[in-house]
């Protein structure tokens, strides 16, 4: 139980274009969806939290407009990289929880903007 | 600001050691704590989680949590080389269902 997947495990696209990014739970209904982004050798920093059917609660730092997300269903949250530029490559994260506190997190998503 | 902090490593054990990781963390009203394991490109994996002040056993792995220190370690039994990994500290803070995640520890274990 409790598997999350994510779609496209990796991409590589140009410098101007926007990039989706699916995360779904396959097996159970997540009450709350986590998107994180880590860079090389550091640590998971958190981007946004979602609850679905509203909006996305962003941290301090990170832009509502250029990272989009959606989470429309209790399993699916999708964000969106509008405008990508080189230093958005990076390894995007989603987690979701279920009724506990544990996150369980999904494969990753690998982005890189030439 | 709530921190929390790993020793960044690497820790190297021989392969049969004990392989001892250690967090601390600053907010006093977190109660719920996590150990991930992330090799190298993939994303994390729960190892195990602990709520209450003392030990809790899981296989190989136990983790130990001391509300008073703010401290929270994971020890690991009989390593192995596949335990080679980044082990990564998560506190859930007080009041929400956000993680703050340590720098992680990286793990070496010597065959």
């Amino acid at each position: 139980g409790a598997v999350v997947s994510q779609h496209p495990s990796w991409v590589i696209c140009k410098s101007g274009t926007s990039v989706k990014i699916e995360c779904r739970s396959l097996d159970f209904q997540a009450t709350t969806m986590f998107w994180y982004r880590q860079f090389p050798k550091q640590s998971l920093m958190l981007m946004a939290t979602s609850n679905e059917g509203s909006k996305a609660t962003y941290e301090q730092g990170v832009e509502k407009d250029k990272f989009l997300i959606n989470h429309a269903s209790l399993t699916l949250s999708t964000l969106t990289v509008t405008s990508a530029h080189p230093e958005d490559s990076s390894f995007y994260i989603c987690s979701a929880r279920e009724r506990g506190n544990e996150q369980f997190f999904g494969p990753g998503t690998r982005l890189t903007v030439l | 600001q709530k921190e929390v902090e790993q020793n960044s490593g690497p820790l190297s054990v021989p392969e049969g050691a004990i392989a001892s990781l250690n967090c601390t963390y600053s907010d006093r009203g977190s109660q719920s704590f996590f150990w991930y394991r992330q090799y190298s490109g993939k994303s994390p994996e729960l190892i195990m989680f602990i709520y209450s002040n003392g030990d809790k056993e899981d296989g190989r792995f136990t983790a130990q949590l001391n509300k008073a220190s703010q401290y929270v370690s994971l020890l690991i039994r009989d390593s192995q080389p596949s335990d080679s990994a980044t082990y990564l500290c998560a506190v859930k803070t007080s009041g929400t269902y956000k993680y703050i995640f340590g720098t992680g520890t990286r793990l070496k274990v010597l065959a």
